[in-house]
Parts: structure tokens; C-alpha cells; sequence
């Protein structure tokens, strides 16, 4: 099946700075990519919708201007939790639909980012 | 509103067979799913249905009746690694998932 790689796998930083993460579809190209949040016991939470060559579409209650999210090219989207604090310690996953002639929607996941803001 | 039922939390014994039960309200339906997820990593696609009836996959099978808005993943022969949270997730109307809280599922010996 697809192949979805997610980078990095976990990250620690300090409260106040900024985290990249990046989500890359290896193997086939993804127009739309998904970014969810999960707390620990926790179904996944969609933050937002990510559109190659557009703005991402955020669910009501994600902010924006903190967790911004790029889709430059059909295979990299990428989120950057911006000026961090220990209330956005969390995994972040995210997934790419792969689309053709008999397009399930099957969604590909990565393997998820663990995120710890001292 | 859209809304996905599943039980929280079940167990079963190695060996069994188990079914965990999935009730979905949504706009629209392009698709019921089903994925595994291992405590610490991401979901793993198990099944899709779009159609009314049972669709086998080795160990797991799942169903769909659409006229009643309910889903369930059947497991035989369960193993130890089959202890997981299960997922069950709609594909409404805009093709967006929506997603339940997980069935943990507990293996015994």
C-alpha cells in the first residue's frame, strides 16, 4: 500500500519556541492531507485540512496563527506548531488520501509525531 | 449533527471471536471504515464497506447495513496482538472522516 513518512517521530523543546513537522507521501501524489491530534486514550481530533497550493482549512476551534500548516508540493505538507507551550504536548498525525479510478478514500497514516514542550 | 457510536472498552479471551459495534450518524456516506490503532502509534487501515453486507479479510471481517446506520468488525481467533483500540470512522457527504472514540479492546490469556 501507500507509504505516508512523518518526521520527526518525537520531538522535545522548550515552551516559546517553534516545532516543524513534516508529512511526505513517498510513493504517490496526495492533493489533500489531513493533520489530527490525539491525546492519550483519545480518539483522533482533525485540526485541520491541507490543500496543495492553498490554505489549509482549520476545524473550529484550532488557531490558526499557532499552528500553521504548508502545502507547497503534492508530496509535503508540513505543520509548525508555532511559540509552543506545554499544553500542545500531544501526538500529531497525520494522513494523505491516495486518489484513483477506484478511489476507496482510504486514508494512509504516518507514523505520528510525539510532541513534549518542557 | 454527525456522530459515531462504539462501545469503550471490551475484553475477550485469546482464541474467541469478539464483535464490536459501530453506529454512525452523518451528512451524507461515502464509505464506513475501520482501522486498528496500537497504543502509541498510528491507525492501521483494517476494512471499507460502501455496501450493505459482510465483507471477510482473514481473521477480520466487517458489516455494513446502511438502512440502519450501523457497522460491525468481527474478529476470530483473536491473539494477544490483537489488544488494541479500534476505530470506526464515516465518510460523509464532502468525503471527510468522521471519527469515533475507539473500542479498546483487551486480550486475555
Amino acid at each position: 500500500g501507500a507509504v505516508v513518512s512523518q518526521h520527526p517521530s518525537r520531538v522535545i523543546c522548550k515552551s516559546g519556541t517553534s516545532v516543524k513537522i513534516e508529512c511526505r507521501s513517498l510513493d504517490f501524489q496526495a492533493t489533500t492531507m489531513f493533520w489530527y491530534r490525539q491525546f492519550p486514550k483519545q480518539s483522533l481530533m482533525l485540526m485541520a485540512t491541507s490543500n496543495e497550493g492553498s490554505k489549509a482549512t482549520y476545524e473550529q476551534g484550532v488557531e490558526k496563527d499557532k499552528f500553521l500548516i504548508n502545502h507547497a508540493s503534492l508530496t509535503l505538507s508540513t505543520l509548525t506548531v508555532t511559540s509552543a507551550h506545554p499544553e500542545d504536548s500531544s501526538f500529531y498525525i497525520c494522513s494523505a488520501r491516495e486518489h484513483s479510478g477506484g478511489d476507496t478514500g482510504e486514508l494512509f497514516f504516518g507514523e505520528g509525531s510525539r510532541l513534549t514542550v518542557l | 449533527g454527525q456522530n459515531i457510536d462504539q462501545p469503550t472498552e471490551m475484553t475477550a479471551t485469546e482464541g474467541a471471536i469478539v464483535q464490536i459495534n459501530c453506529t454512525y450518524q452523518t451528512s451524507g456516506f461515502n464509505g464506513l471504515f475501520w482501522y486498528q490503532q496500537h497504543a502509541g502509534e498510528a491507525p492501521t487501515f483494517l476494512s471499507y464497506n460502501v455496501l450493505d453486507g459482510l465483507e471477510e479479510k482473514g481473521r477480520f471481517s466487517s458489516f455494513l447495513s446502511r438502512s440502519k446506520g450501523y457497522s460491525y468488525l468481527l474478529l476470530k481467533e483473536l491473539q494477544m496482538k490483537d489488544s488494541a483500540s479500534y476505530l470506526c470512522s464515516s465518510m460523509d457527504s464532502n468525503y471527510q472522516l468522521i471519527w469515533g472514540a475507539g473500542t479498546k479492546l483487551i486480550i486475555k490469556p
